[in-house]
């Protein structure tokens, strides 16, 4: 069991929006604004997309945003394109002894 | 351009050893942290070790403790992962992971298999 919940699959149709949720307590979400997403397509390297909760490395699209909410964190990917479907994880920082800790993963389809 | 390449992973009889490598270009491998994290079939991304820019400290996640060894040689821009007592739970595909000055990773390998056996 991943210490960070996420959804196991969402799912949209191309141009909509999607949110991805990740909950985890107040000792990693709710106490660090460390959270990353990462983007996995099966077989190839997993892929920074948001990290500090809100920020974006210069070369992933503006359709990508997270937020945070107490132990609750997201990520928001608007006009969803077909090569948006992937695996994606978060990542928090959880202190000097766990270090970091993972979410389970969310399969997300674009219909 | 970043590039992580992992390699040694393979088929392994429980309580046996590998040693995964992981040769990085395209940065200043000497001035960052690096990571390894492993995903399990059906399972989500697990944090395993971490090591300094000069490895002169180290992490392991609790379920790694005690039997993986995280390295790195600078000089060969080098991460290494020893891993003995291996355990069935251990099968996952391993990734060496590039730090983000503490904010996370920005650079991932395509990963290596470990499959361990009973």
């Amino acid at each position: 069991q991943s210490a960070l919940t996420q959804p196991a699959s969402v799912s949209g149709s191309p141009g909509q929006s999607i949110t991805i949720s990740c909950t985890g307590t107040s000792s990693d979400v709710g106490s660090y604004d460390l959270v990353s997403w990462y983007q996995h397509h099966p077989g190839k390297a997993p892929k920074l997309m948001i990290y500090e909760v809100t920020k974006r490395p210069s070369e992933i699209s503006s359709r990508f945003s997270g937020s945070k909410s107490g132990n609750t964190a997201s990520l928001t990917i608007s006009g969803l394109q077909a090569e948006d479907e992937a695996d994606f994880y978060c990542c928090s920082y959880a202190g000097s002894s766990t270090y970091w800790v993972f979410g389970g993963g969310t399969k997300l389809t674009v219909l | 351009e970043v590039q992580l390449v992992e390699s040694g992973g393979g088929l392994v009889q429980s309580g046996g050893s590998l040693r995964l490598s992981c040769s990085a270009s395209g940065f200043s491998f000497s001035s960052n942290a690096m990571h390894w994290v492993r995903l399990a079939p059906g399972k989500g991304l697990e944090y395993v070790s971490a090591i300094s820019s000069n490895g002169g400290s180290t992490y392991y996640a609790d379920s790694v403790k005690g039997r993986f060894t995280i390295s790195r040689d600078n000089s060969k821009n080098t991460l290494y992962l020893q891993m003995s007592s291996l355990r069935t739970e251990d099968t996952a595909v391993y990734y060496c992971l590039k730090d983000l000055n503490s904010y996370g990773f920005d650079f991932w390998g395509q990963g290596t298999l470990v499959t361990v056996s009973s």
